[in-house]
């Protein structure tokens, strides 16, 4: 089974300064998808950025990109020039690429929460 | 807003009861899925329908049940309530099948159970 490993519970940034996330994970399987997923008090997930295992090149949304290693099995999240909306918690989650199956069952890690100081 | 709607955003119950969360997918979208997130346990998969039929199952309880009807709408049935099973449901829904696939998530439905 795959596991999903958040290893700082809490982090905090100031105002526009850039705060990286980890995230690493286990899995036997060659082709996946990895996800950082954004839960602010509202409480609604909310997908901040998705990357395919098979591309090397490491995804970028506006100020969000990620640090993918494949052979560390690492995910990491980076935002950049934080802003007081950015306080949240950030879900790491996998998901198998097999399609096929027509499922698309995720595995969550616990989570950290981003604290943004003013 | 992500086109999944909820209802009822908040349930409180008590022990020993049965309640029903109830999911509308965004429209088009074929397979909901079923999410708890607690306290203990995190964010869990729990059920996976998909155009009626269920197609796949994670950690939900026998307790637990789950439909989707013909509309696409789906329920999750939960009986016997026990004080553990208070936590954020959330359902979301997905297009089958694309390389650029993406699951929306409704804004879940609070269970507390006293």
């Amino acid at each position: 089974a795959q596991t999903v490993t958040q290893s700082q519970p809490e982090m905090s940034v100031q105002e526009a300064e850039t705060v990286t996330l980890s995230c690493t994970y286990d899995t036997s399987e060659s082709d996946y998808y990895l996800f950082w997923y954004k839960q602010p008090p509202s409480r609604q997930m909310i997908l901040v950025i998705r990357q395919e295992a098979y591309k090397q090149q490491n995804a970028t949304e506006n100020r969000f990109s990620v640090n993918f290693q494949k052979a560390a099995k690492s995910f990491s999240l980076k935002i950049s020039d934080s802003q007081l909306g950015d306080a949240a918690m950030y879900f790491c989650a996998y998901r198998s690429g097999d399609t096929l199956a027509g499922s698309y069952q995720l595995t969550f890690g616990k989570g950290t929460k981003l604290s943004v100081i003013p | 807003d992500s086109g999944v709607t909820q209802t009822p955003k908040h349930l409180i119950t008590a022990t020993g009861q049965r309640v029903t969360l109830r999911c509308s997918p965004r429209s088009g979208d074929l397979s909901v899925y079923w999410y708890q997130q607690s306290l203990d346990q995190g964010l869990q998969f729990l059920i996976q329908y998909y155009n009626g039929e269920e197609r796949a199952k994670g950690n939900i309880l026998e307790r637990f049940s789950a439909q989707q009807f013909p509309d696409l709408h789906s329920e999750l049935n939960l009986s016997s309530l026990e004080l553990g099973d208070s936590a954020l449901y959330f359902c979301a829904s997905s297009e089958q099948w694309g390389t650029n696939e993406k699951l929306f998530f409704g804004s879940g439905t609070q269970l507390s159970v006293l």
